[in-house]
């Protein structure tokens, strides 16, 4: 089955500052991709997300980035805000997005 | 819409104990996912639901947990009996076929078996 490895467990970045959190994923046939954000003791939400036939999408200061050969996929977070401190979950599945593996997760400290 | 309820909030609960976890998905979502959510072991699919139908359970860890839709407003976790390592956050989360894999997923209940 698919696995999902995301990188690193933490990160901590100055206000204004970029974050990028990385993710590998195992199974070829995965095309949809999804980030997901949940804030202290809340509900995970999705933020952004991308399919296979796209290599980069973006929305306002969040974008991602898709390698399909290399089975990488990136979130760029530009100007960090304090309000962008979260855990940040990505995902893979296959069409139809009903089995989503997720990763680890990774902590975001902004720090202003 | 409220978005996906779930109760309770919080369970504690002894070993042993039954425990039944409660999802109403949003009115008109075909699918709903019940999810776990540990800090070992991250975010794990349980189970899932189309049109009320399980469709795959192949994450629910032992046969001490069941999980059933009788209609599209309503979903039930059961876990019986309840061990410590249960505890965890549990998530449901429903998505409208028509409308993509955006998951919507509920505030969870957070389970303590002591």
């Amino acid at each position: 089955g698919e696995n999902v490895e995301q990188h690193p467990s933490t990160l901590s970045v100055q206000e204004g500052d970029s974050a990028v959190i990385k993710c590998t994923y195992s199974d070829s046939a995965s095309n949809y991709f999804p980030w997901y954000k949940q804030e202290l003791g809340k509900r995970p939400q999705l933020i952004i997300d991308i399919r296979s036939n796209v290599g980069e999408k973006k929305d306002q200061r969040i974008a991602v980035t898709l390698n399909k050969t290399a089975k990488h996929f990136s979130l760029h977070i530009t100007e960090t805000q304090p309000e962008d401190s979260a855990v940040y979950f990505c995902a893979a599945s296959r069409v139809g997005g009903n089995k989503l593996v997720f990763g680890a997760g990774t902590i975001l400290r902004v720090k202003s | 819409d409220a978005g996906v309820i779930q109760s309770p909030r919080h369970e504690v609960t002894e070993m042993g104990q039954e425990v039944t976890l409660r999802c109403k998905p949003i009115s008109g979502h075909d699918y709903l996912f019940w999810y776990r959510q540990t800090m070992m072991r991250g975010l794990e699919l349980l189970i899932y639901f189309n049109n009320n139908v399980p469709i795959d359970d192949s994450g629910m860890p032992e046969d001490r947990f069941s999980a059933k839709m009788p209609n599209a407003s309503f979903s039930t976790l059961k876990i019986q009996p309840s061990e410590p390592r249960d505890s965890a956050v549990y998530f449901c989360a429903s998505r409208a076929d028509r409308a993509g894999e955006k998951l919507f997923f509920g505030s969870g209940t957070q389970l303590s078996v002591l």
